[in-house]
């Protein structure tokens, strides 16, 4: 089966630690983003990339950073100098950036930063 | 900036009673698409409407474009615990074609 795969579910870190979230899509689907969930302000945009090698700022991008050397996957880390870091994040694709391409989303990985 | 508002941002309801959120623009929007997170879930993608006035329908649930495509609605009939969960619209980005969230709407439904 076809799908975005997110791992850990549950992550736990120090303060003062970088931490890399893992996204792998086996869609063939070129468009990847990362997005933050806090409860009630909905879904953040953090970074996308439209093709491999490429890679945009989202909405909310300091203190993230991402790579896209494979078209498959999509890694976030989150750095030191996130303030706020704990947070639902979801990785999602789509065939190609546009507004006609629906998302496909992971199941998420949730940071608990103490 | 183009930016929608999603109202209400909570909604209880007794199991049958129907259910309606609403994502209003303050510009035009291209299209929409509407997606739903059960709890502890992540979003999945509901349907996408692009025509002005569109309507349609997945069985008790209806989404409606408005004339002047900045509005739109999801209405549910008849709600069962299974729609639990919180609904986003979203719409691309003008600009930058990026796909923008509405704050969502969470469902509660009491059997």
């Amino acid at each position: 089966d076809g799908g975005i795969t997110q791992s850990p579910k549950y992550l736990f870190r120090k303060e003062g630690q970088n931490v890399t979230l893992s996204c792998e899509q086996n869609l063939n689907h070129d468009a990847m983003y990362w997005y933050r969930q806090d409860p009630g302000q909905g879904l953040r945009l953090i970074y996308y990339s439209q093709i491999v090698n490429d890679f945009q700022k989202g909405d909310i991008a300091e203190g993230y950073s991402v790579s896209r050397e494979k078209k498959e996957s999509f890694p976030l880390t989150v750095t030191s100098a996130q303030k706020n870091p704990t947070a639902f994040y979801l990785c999602a694709s789509s065939l190609g950036l546009g507004n006609n391409s629906p998302l496909h989303f992971g199941n998420g990985t949730r940071l608990t930063v103490t | 900036g183009q930016q929608v508002m999603q109202i209400p941002q909570y909604q209880h309801v007794q199991e049958g009673e129907d259910f309606t959120t609403y994502c209003n623009s303050s510009t035009t929007l291209s299209n929409i698409q509407w997606y739903k997170q059960r709890p502890g879930g992540h979003p999945v993608f509901l349907i996408q409407l692009v025509k002005s006035g569109e309507v349609k329908k997945q069985k008790r649930l209806t989404f409606q474009f408005g004339e002047a495509k900045k509005n739109s609605s999801l209405h549910i009939t008849a709600t069962q615990t299974t729609d639990v969960g919180t609904y986003f619209c979203a719409y691309g980005s003008s600009n930058t074609g990026k796909l923008i969230f509405g704050q969502g709407t969470t469902l509660q439904v009491k059997p």
